[in-house]
This record gives C-alpha cells, sequence and structure tokens, in this order.
C-alpha cells in the first residue's frame, strides 16, 4: 500500500519568500500525484496533478512542483509568495497502472504567510 | 448544483447516538468517496461509491460505520453507537470518474462531535 510523508506540519513565511513544501511517497510502480489545497472557510481543490510527461507541473495561482523518481519525491514549490496563499496543502498519491484507485493523502502542511 | 453540498455543516451528539451525514455530488458524478479528517490527522478514506454500489469499503473502520448511495446521486454516511474517537470532520467527494486519473471535488465537510 501507498503512503504519503509531509515533513513540514506548520510553515511560516513573509510575503514575497519563497516557499518549498516537502513531499515524499512510499509506492513503487507507477504513480499519479496530486496537490491540494484548503483556503481558509473553503472546501478543498486541486492545485495540480502529475500523470506522466515532462516531471514539472505548473498548476494554478504560481505554484509548480516537480516529480523526482529516484527521491520518490514531488515538492510544491512557489518563488513568491503572497497573504492570500495562507492554507492548508496536502499532498496525494496514486498507484498509475489505471482502473480504479484509492488516493492515499499526506497529513497536509499548513501555511502561513505574514504580511 | 454547483458543487458538492454536505449536510448538516456541523452535528453535535452525545455517545451512543446514531448520526447520520448526507452528500449531494456534482450531478453527473458516477464516483463518491467519504473520507475522516481527525485534528491534526490527514484525510482518512472511508468509502468509494461507483454510482449506487460500493467496490472499496476497506477504509470503515467498523461495523457501526455503514454507506449507502442512491443510484448516482445522494450518499449519507450512518455511524452507529457514536463514539468520542468518532469526533472529526467528515468529508464528501466525487468526480467524473475514477478518482487516480480525475479530480475530486470535496465537499465542506460536517463537523461532528461525540460529547
Amino acid at each position: 500500500a501507498q503512503s504519503v510523508s509531509q515533513h513540514n506540519h506548520h510553515v511560516i513565511l513573509s510575503e514575497a519568500a519563497s516557499l518549498e513544501l516537502g513531499c515524499n511517497y512510499s509506492y513503487g510502480g507507477t504513480v499519479n500525484l496530486f496537490w491540494y489545497v484548503q483556503y481558509p472557510g473553503q472546501h478543498l481543490q486541486l492545485l495540480l496533478k502529475y500523470f506522466s510527461g515532462d516531471p514539472l507541473v505548473k498548476g494554478i495561482k504560481g505554484f509548480e512542483a516537480e516529480f523526482i523518481k529516484s527521491k520518490f519525491s514531488f515538492n510544491l514549490r512557489k518563488p513568491s509568495v503572497q497573504w492570500s496563499d495562507t492554507a492548508e496543502y496536502f499532498c496525494a498519491v496514486t498507484p498509475g497502472s489505471g482502473g480504479y484507485q484509492k488516493v492515499t493523502f499526506g497529513i497536509g502542511t499548513k501555511l502561513q504567510v505574514i504580511p | 448544483g454547483a458543487g458538492v453540498s454536505q449536510s448538516p455543516s456541523n452535528k453535535v451528539t452525545e455517545k451512543g447516538k446514531d448520526v447520520e451525514l448526507r452528500c449531494d455530488p456534482i450531478s453527473g458524478h458516477t464516483a463518491l468517496y467519504w473520507y475522516r479528517q481527525r485534528l491534526g490527522q490527514g484525510l482518512e478514506f472511508l468509502i468509494y461509491f461507483q454510482g449506487n454500489s460500493a467496490p472499496d469499503k476497506s477504509g470503515l473502520p467498523s461495523d457501526r460505520f455503514s454507506a449507502e448511495r442512491t443510484g448516482e446521486s445522494v450518499s449519507t454516511l450512518t455511524i452507529q453507537r457514536t463514539q468520542q474517537e468518532d469526533s472529526a470532520v467528515y468529508l464528501c467527494a466525487s468526480s467524473g470518474g475514477l478518482a487516480g486519473i480525475n479530480e475530486q471535488y470535496f465537499g465542506p465537510g460536517t463537523r461532528l462531535t461525540v460529547t
């Protein structure tokens, strides 16, 4: 069974700082990877996803993530955060072999951006 | 509807009582998922519906938990004889196809407190 680790549970940054949130997964085969975000008072929503192809994936609001297969990682990055990026971020993984596959979520990282 | 809706938004119940949580998925979405999020923890998968059948119930924590779905519409999650450890936010998500491939659209959740 797959698992996901998010090492930073709470991150505090000043506006304009660069962001990198770590995500590591454990699964031996091909994977599909996701980052979901939950803004205060809002629903969880998809930020970006990786299925195949270019390992550098770009999502909404200037976020990107890089899939590094050798490191089993899918870290989320943003060069310059804004106060509006304050939210909780969840990494998720599912086996990429097709058919129904359970999506496994990480524990989440709370990001607080200080104006 | 425009998005996934859940009711009630908050539920406080006494230990030992039964509770029923409702999820209305996005119209036309064949797949429906229930998750549980305990305080300080990630999303825990409970059950997956494809149409009105549940091919994966592996996440239901005990036989006190059950769920059903009417066609490709409303789903209810029932918890019998609630315990304090059942306190959590229960999230419902729907997708147009398999969650491993398609984006999941989440509802706002039901916050359950068992006293």
